[in-house]
């Protein structure tokens, strides 16, 4: 059974940082693409982040990008997201999502969720 | 990046009623097209990809259409175990992007 938990979430400061870890298990984990995707209060869903299984390949949101790292250890079936620069905006669930091959393709298992509160 | 619309927000609907969700895409997703099922308090269920195969075990009640930008989601017989949120999602170019969603109640 694929199971996913994520930890890491919070309440910080705007400007702050935070680090998301997604615990995997339950499937061949370095096979498999990665993604983190969020949801802010009324919002869509929004990927925010991607890596390819080999972990050669990142993709970021515009509205990340320079502020965010995706990364994950093969050896540990762990997933990270590193939030720096945190900011209001940035207020979601965040979900911990696994992709049906090794390449960025389509989500078959997610997450239950950490909530991060940008806020002063 | 390539926006997604789906249209309505919300419909209400009666159980057996055929029903119809549509979703545009900004610029063409070739078959790219994804449909996701969000039931509440459940996170999101992927159950049609490349715009129309339905994912094994799925219900055949539920279809997926459309080409290009313009795409449709129909359930020919709402069941009440249906009521649920349903996301269409382009994975043709990064970043890859929701629609906001259509909420489906019971009338």
């Amino acid at each position: 059974e694929v199971q996913l938990l994520e930890s890491g979430g919070g309440l910080v400061q705007p400007g702050g940082s935070l680090r998301l870890s997604c615990a995997a298990s339950g499937f061949t984990f370095s096979s498999y693409a990665m993604a983190w995707v969020r949801q802010a209060p009324g919002k869509s869903l929004e990927w925010v982040s991607a890596i390819t299984g080999s972990g050669d390949t990142t993709y970021y949101a515009d509205s990340v990008k320079g502020r965010f790292t995706i990364s994950r250890d093969n050896s540990r079936n762990i997933l990270y997201l590193q939030m720096n620069n945190l900011r209001a905006e940035d207020t979601a669930i965040y979900y911990c999502a696994k992709d049906d091959v090794g390449v960025v393709n389509l989500i078959d298992y997610w997450g239950q969720g950490t909530l991060v509160t940008v806020s002063s | 990046e390539i926006a997604m619309t789906q249209s309505p927000a919300t419909l209400s609907v009666s159980p057996g009623e055929r029903v119809t969700l549509s979703c545009r895409a900004s610029q063409s997703v070739s078959n790219k097209l994804a449909w996701y099922q969000r039931k509440p308090g459940q996170t999101p269920r992927i159950f049609i990809y490349n715009i129309f195969t339905r994912v094994t075990g799925f219900p055949d009640r539920f279809s997926g259409s459309g080409s290009g930008t313009e795409f449709t989601l129909t359930i020919s017989s709402l069941q009440s175990e249906d009521i649920a949120i349903y996301y269409c999602q382009q994975y043709h170019n990064w970043p890859y992007t929701f629609g906001q969603g259509t909420k489906l109640e019971i009338k």
